[in-house]
C-alpha cells in the first residue's frame, strides 16, 4: 500500500493560466474524490468518480474546472483561467467501498499570484 | 452555519493533560469519521463510528458516537506534543458514493 500520491505538491501560477493537477488513488481502489480547502476550513467536496465514470460534481465546480479519470486509474484535475479565489489545497481521496475510509493523499497546494 | 459545528475551534494544553473534541450535526450522522492534519499535508485517517452509542478506541484516542447520531467526542488522554494537529470531523451523508461534509476543524497545540 503506497497511499495516495499528488502531483505537484505546490504550485505557483499567474492568474490566468491553466493549471493540472494528477492523482494517483491506492491502487485496488476504485472511488477517487476530489475536495478543495482553503485556510481555517475543513475540505469541500468537488467531484466523484467510480472507476472511470464520473458519476458526481459539486456546485463548487465551475465551468473552468474539469477533471478525468481516463483509464479508471490516475485523475487530473485542470483549473483554466485561474482567478485569485483558486488558491487554496486541492486534496484527492480515494477508497473502495462507499462505506469505508477515504485515504488522502498530501495535496496539491494552489498559490495565485 | 455550517453542518457540522466542531468546538473548540482551538485548544492549547499541556502535555499530559487530557483533552475533549465535540462534532455537532445538524442532521443524522450516516457514519462519522475523524480525521487529523498536520498543517499543509493531508488528512490521516483515525476513526469511523457508525451506530448510535458506539465507542472506538485507538492509542490514547477515544471517539464516540451519541444515541440520536447527531453530536460525536473525541478524547485525548494524556495528550503528548505528537497529538499537535488540526482535527477534523465529517459525515459520510448517507450518500451511495460517500461523500464526505467535513467540520471547520479543531487546532490543537500541545505544549511540553
Amino acid at each position: 500500500d503506497t497511499g495516495v500520491s499528488q502531483d505537484p505538491r505546490h504550485k505557483i501560477t499567474k492568474r490566468g493560466q491553466n493549471v493540472t493537477f494528477r492523482c494517483d488513488p491506492i491502487s485496488e481502489h476504485n472511488r477517487l474524490y476530489w475536495y478543495r480547502q482553503t485556510l481555517g476550513q475543513g475540505p469541500e467536496f468537488l467531484t466523484y468518480f467510480q472507476n472511470e465514470a464520473q458519476l458526481e460534481k459539486s456546485r463548487l465546480l465551475s465551468d473552468r474546472f474539469s477533471a478525468e479519470r481516463p483509464k479508471g486509474s490516475f485523475s487530473t484535475l485542470e483549473i483554466q483561467r485561474t482567478e485569485q479565489g483558486d488558491s487554496a489545497m486541492y486534496l484527492c481521496a480515494s477508497s473502495n467501498l462507499p462505506n469505508q475510509p477515504q485515504h488522502f493523499g498530501d495535496g496539491t497546494r494552489l498559490s495565485i499570484l | 452555519s455550517q453542518e457540522l459545528e466542531q468546538s473548540p475551534q482551538s485548544l492549547i494544553v499541556q502535555e499530559g493533560k487530557n483533552l475533549t473534541i465535540n462534532c455537532t450535526s445538524s442532521k443524522t450522522l450516516y457514519g462519522l469519521y475523524w480525521y487529523k492534519q498536520k498543517y499543509g499535508e493531508g488528512l490521516i485517517f483515525l476513526m469511523m463510528l457508525q451506530k448510535g452509542g458506539e465507542e472506538k478506541s485507538h492509542e490514547k484516542i477515544t471517539a464516540k458516537l451519541d444515541e440520536k447520531k447527531q453530536q460525536s467526542s473525541l478524547h485525548i488522554t494524556a495528550s503528548q506534543p505528537s497529538h499537535a494537529g488540526i482535527y477534523l470531523c465529517a459525515n459520510a451523508g448517507g450518500t451511495s458514493y460517500g461523500k464526505l461534509t467535513f467540520g471547520q476543524g479543531t487546532i490543537l497545540t500541545v505544549h511540553p
